[in-house]
Parts: structure tokens; C-alpha cells; sequence
């Protein structure tokens, strides 16, 4: 059975610095790895989607890697901001017909 | 705007009141989920739908009905709700399984007492 980790739990940083977020993942038979953010009771929004074939995919401040082999997933997040702080979830999909596994989570804090 | 909507976003009922949320997407896509999140057990498949008429039992099933006669909506149903099914659900779609990422759905926070 996967079983998807993110490392730390929680994390609080002073504005402007620049930070990793990691995933590991058990079953490197993956299909696509998706980050998501989520604001406090609020619902899941979709940062960044890798296809097992890629390495990486970004988009404006954030740049996420994949390796299979290794089995981990990190979310690099270049001069954090106030308005980064969530929850960033990394879920994974096996195929078709296959439900997403998700990771606990990282709660992150940006300080002003 | 391409979304997925649920409704309602807040419910609180009692033990026993049959109650169902509604779950639309105005993309076209075929494959619908829907998910609960509970603390320390994060989110969890409860059903999803491969397209019309093709739904399939996720993590948690018990205790919830699906039906997918439109490609659009996704009504997740609890014919007989029990306090162990508070919790924040989402509703998710895709538009083809394995390529496609998810969209999610702002979640309904449900309370049963």
C-alpha cells in the first residue's frame, strides 16, 4: 500500500526566505504527483501537476521536482511571502481508476 | 470560471435525517471523486466515477450513496448520517484519468448530532 509522507509537519520562516518542502513517497509506481495548497477550512487548490515521465514543473516562485527512483517529491518555494502561509499537500495517483494518496501535510507560517 | 461547486458549504443535522450534498463541475470532465478530511487521518476516498453511470467504491465508503446520471453533478448521499461522519468533504474532478490533475471543490463542512 503507498504511503506518502511531507516532512516537516510545520514550518515557520521570516518573509523572503527561500524553502523546501518534501514528499516521500513507498511505491515509485506512480502515474502523475500533484501539489495542492490549502487556506484554514477552505478547499484545495492546485499549484503544480508532474507527470512521472518529468523531472519538474514550475510555475512563478514555485518549482516542484520529482524522483521516482528515490521516491520523493520536493516543493521549492523562492522568496517566501506573508500570503504563502497553508498547508501544502503533495497526493499522488497510481492510474486510471486509482484515488489520489495524499501526505499529512506541511503547515507553513511566513512571518512578516 | 471553471469550478467545481458544492452545496451546501455548511450543515449541521441530527443522527438519522437522510441529507445530500451537491457536487457540479462545468468542465466537461469525466472523472468525479469525492473525499472526506479529518484531522490525524487527512483526506480520504469515500466514491468516484470514471463517467455516466460508472461509479466505484473508494477508502471509506460506509455509510454513502453516489449516483452519476449527468457527466456534471456527482450528489454524494448519507441515507442515515451518523455523528462519526462529521467532517469536511470535497467533492474533485478531472478530465480523464491517469493525465489529468484534479480540481477541488471549496468542501462542505457537515456536523451531525
Amino acid at each position: 500500500k503507498q504511503e506518502v509522507t511531507q516532512i516537516p509537519a510545520a514550518l515557520s520562516v521570516p518573509e523572503g526566505e527561500n524553502l523546501v518542502l518534501n514528499c516521500s513517497f513507498t511505491d515509485s509506481a506512480i502515474y502523475n504527483l500533484q501539489w495542492f495548497r490549502q487556506d484554514p477550512g477552505k478547499g484545495l487548490t492546485s499549484l503544480l501537476l508532474i507527470q512521472s515521465s518529468q523531472r519538474e514543473q514550475t510555475s512563478g516562485r514555485l518549482n516542484a521536482s520529482l524522483d521516482k527512483s528515490s521516491g520523493r517529491s520536493t516543493l521549492y518555494i523562492a522568496a517566501s511571502q506573508p500570503g504563502d502561509s497553508a498547508t501544502y499537500l503533495c497526493a499522488l495517483s497510481r492510474g486510471a481508476g486509482n484515488m489520489l494518496t495524499f501526505g499529512g501535510g506541511t503547515r507553513l507560517m511566513v512571518k512578516p | 470560471e471553471a469550478q467545481v461547486t458544492q452545496n451546501p458549504r455548511y450543515l449541521i443535522t441530527v443522527t438519522g435525517k437522510k441529507l445530500t450534498v451537491t457536487c457540479s463541475q462545468n468542465m466537461n470532465h469525466e472523472y468525479m471523486s469525492w473525499y472526506r478530511q479529518d484531522p490525524g487521518l487527512g483526506l480520504r476516498q469515500i466514491y468516484y466515477s470514471m463517467n455516466v453511470e460508472v461509479t466505484d467504491k473508494g477508502d471509506v465508503p460506509e455509510g454513502y450513496k453516489v449516483s452519476r446520471k449527468e457527466k456534471r453533478n456527482f450528489p454524494l448521499i448519507l441515507e442515515s448520517p451518523s455523528p462519526n461522519q462529521t467532517s469536511l468533504y470535497f467533492c474533485a474532478s478531472s478530465l480523464r484519468q491517469p493525465d489529468y490533475g484534479y480540481t477541488f471543490g471549496s468542501g462542505t463542512r457537515l456536523t451531525v448530532v
